[in-house]
């Protein structure tokens, strides 16, 4: 089945520590996204990127670095200089623009220690 | 700048009952994209509709229906005779046509009780 895989499910991150989820999609698709849920507040965008070896700084890439080596994957590394990481990732992918439906990873809830 | 608004952050309603999940948006661009998606307690965002901004046609879609009113930049969704397995987190969002971004809105949890 087609779809996109976020690894792990749960992280936790020390202090100063970088963290890495990982972001997989097997749908042939060029667009993809990360965005960064709050409880009780909407997803907001960290990263994007629309073709492969390019990305673009999304509202709060602060603290963030992405990379885009190969179609199918788009990691997200939590650096040390995001101080307040404690959220819901969401990876999400599409086939050419966010006009179009995105599609949805089952998350990664990072946690710190 | 485009923004979204879901006022509602938290509906309880008994299981049968008719429920209307508000959602207004705000953009200067005439071409535009609304869409709904539902996050299940499983975290995964579903997808449930998209709709042009030249198409204010009221959808129906089982017991899902939604009204798309441009004069009130509004576009509401109301779930008719609600059940349990409808709790959920549900996202209203924009996307413009020459835009890279989706913009959500802050989501309306919904609670359906037995």
């Amino acid at each position: 089945d087609g779809g996109i895989t976020q690894s792990p499910k749960y992280l936790f991150r020390k202090e100063g520590q970088n963290v890495t989820l990982s972001c997989e999609q097997n749908l042939n698709h060029d667009a993809m996204y990360w965005y960064r849920q709050d409880p009780g507040q909407g997803l907001r965008l960290i990263y994007y990127s629309q073709i492969v070896n390019d990305f673009q700084k999304g509202d709060i890439a602060e603290g963030y670095s992405v990379s885009r080596e190969k179609k199918e994957s788009f990691p997200l590394t939590v650096t040390s200089a995001q101080k307040n990481p404690t959220a819901f990732y969401l990876c999400a992918s599409t086939n050419r623009a966010t006009t179009e439906k995105l599609f949805f990873g089952s998350g990664t809830q990072l946690s710190v220690l | 700048a485009q923004k979204v608004t879901q006022a509602q952050t938290e509906i309880s309603v008994v299981e049968k009952e008719d429920v209307t999940l508000d959602c207004v948006y705000e953009t200067r661009d005439t071409t535009y994209y609304l869409f709904w998606y539902k996050q299940p307690p499983s975290g995964e965002l579903v997808f449930l509709i998209r709709r042009n901004s030249f198409d204010e046609q009221n959808e129906i879609s089982g017991r899902y229906s939604w009204n798309f009113q441009k004069s009130t930049s509004s576009f509401n969704f109301t779930i008719t005779a609600s059940q349990v397995v409808d709790s959920a987190v549900y996202f209203c969002a924009l996307s413009v046509r020459a835009g890279n971004m989706l913009t959500f809105g802050g989501g309306t949890r919904l609670m359906v009780k037995p």
